[in-house]
């Protein structure tokens, strides 16, 4: 079993849709968690970190379930340019790094 | 303006070759990292480090070499021994450990 696990999709949507992808992780040892988002064939850009009391950022909300061991992101009136790649990321503390989900493709249609 | 600066962004290496891919960051991050991701798949650590003249191996360290001299740098070397060495590699630095990450825009390498 991976350490994280996303949901790859892909998820096509229309504009103006909410959507929301699950992540799943494996070592309760984890202690900080973060959502990037990869354009195809750029670098991934950190899009937010993910709070244990949740937290929004515009159109933009994730949770975080510690008992269940997953996080959540959820994006509202989905636009054309939220089209990407969304990657899941768990910081683990005893190992001292993070670990990368494969990633959840969205796209976003007129 | 401050970030993280890869180069170069496009590296060819003929077979049996060892190569050296740079990353320099201005941000005064004090652990950077080195991933790979082969298309469609997710990223892969190679190789990170917390702090200078100190280093760790992550997953996938065979094949690859790194140093930190400085705290701006941290170079990868892709030695011959890496089999299948054809990816896109990214850089990245952060404040700590537990903190988000900064990406350089990434080295595709290519083996021909």
């Amino acid at each position: 079993r991976k350490e994280v696990e996303q949901d790859p999709g892909p998820f096509n949507v229309p504009e103006g849709a909410t959507v929301a992808f699950n992540c799943t992780y494996s070592n309760s040892a984890s202690q900080s968690f973060f959502w990037y988002r990869q354009d195809c064939r750029k670098e991934p850009k950190l899009l937010m970190s993910v709070y244990s009391s949740g937290n929004e950022d515009g159109r933009f909300t994730a949770q975080l379930n510690r008992a269940s061991q997953y996080i959540s992101l959820l994006i509202r009136d989905s636009k054309l340019s939220d089209s990407a790649t969304y990657l899941c990321v768990v910081y683990n503390t005893n190992a001292g790094k993070s670990t990368f989900g494969d990633g959840t493709t969205l796209t976003v249609k007129p | 303006d401050g970030g993280i600066t890869q180069s170069p962004k496009y590296l060819f290496r003929k077979e049996g070759q060892n190569v050296t891919l740079s990353c320099e960051q201005n941000l005064n991050h004090d652990a950077m990292y080195w991933y790979r991701q082969d298309p469609g798949q997710g990223l892969r650590l190679i190789y990170y480090s917390q702090i200078v003249n100190d280093f760790q191996k992550g997953d996938i360290a065979e094949g690859y070499s790194v140093s930190r001299e400085k705290k701006e740098s941290f170079p990868l070397t892709v030695t011959s021994a890496q089999k299948n060495p054809t990816a896109f590699y990214l850089c990245a630095s952060s404040v700590t450990n537990n903190y988000g990450y900064t990406f350089g825009s990434g080295t595709r390498l290519t083996v021909v």
